[in-house]
């Protein structure tokens, strides 16, 4: 089982809708984890932290389940702007380092 | 200010060719990572420097990859005789922390075809 798991998708959806993508990850002693957004051939770029008791910024809404070791993104009010695809990440204390999810493919079409 | 910069953007090799990958980070940052990214899929680590000490390369797939930072600031990712399955996109990223480095920031990466 790989350490974090994504729904490659491609997730399809119209301008205006809502939509959530998650993440499960395998390392229960995992503490950090982050969502970072990565357009075509372009570099990762940090769009998230998840924080234990949810984060909200604008549109976006991450969460942390814990129990059920995965993370969530919600995307409300989605923009043909947001299509890209979405890394999850988790950070591995003891190893220094950030373990990626193979990514999520989001398409908004208008 | 600048961001982390990486060079060639792009490099086409021939089978069995040595290859060299900047990257130079942000200035001041002291931890700096080489991440390879396969179509496809999410970065995946290869090697982390601390200033100029090699902390951890555990990710790099085999005795053919060799990185260094022989002056805390940029650093050059080889690979020798390189095969088909090198070909991926390799990203580099720097953060400003020794620890909790997971605030990093990302390089724009070299696509390295291998034919």
């Amino acid at each position: 089982r790989k350490e974090v798991e994504q729904d490659p998708g491609p997730f399809n959806v119209p301008e205006g809708a809502t939509v959530a993508f998650n993440c499960t990850y395998s390392n229960s002693a995992s503490q950090s984890f982050f969502w970072y957004r990565q357009d075509c051939r372009k570099e990762p770029k940090l769009l998230m932290s998840v924080y234990s008791s949810g984060n909200e910024d604008g549109r976006f809404t991450a969460q942390l389940n814990r129990a059920s070791q995965y993370i969530s993104l919600l995307i409300r009010d989605s923009k043909l702007s947001d299509s890209a695809t979405y890394l999850c990440a988790v950070w591995e204390e003891y190893g220094n380092k950030l373990v990626f999810g193979a990514g999520t493919i989001l398409r908004v079409k208008s | 200010g600048a961001g982390v910069s990486q060079s060639p953007r792009y490099k086409v090799a021939k089978r069995g060719q040595d290859v060299a990958l900047r990257c130079d980070p942000i200035s001041g940052h002291v931890s700096l990572f080489w991440y390879q990214q396969a179509l496809g899929q999410g970065p995946e680590f290869l090697t982390y420097f601390q200033n100029e000490a090699q902390l951890d390369k555990s990710g790099l797939p085999s005795d053919r990859f060799f990185a260094e930072r022989p002056e805390g600031s940029v650093s050059t990712l080889k690979i020798q005789r390189t095969q088909q399955e090198d070909s991926a996109v390799y990203l580099c990223a720097s953060s400003r922390w020794r620890t909790q480095t997971y605030e990093q920031y990302f390089g724009p990466g070299t696509r390295l075809t291998v034919t």
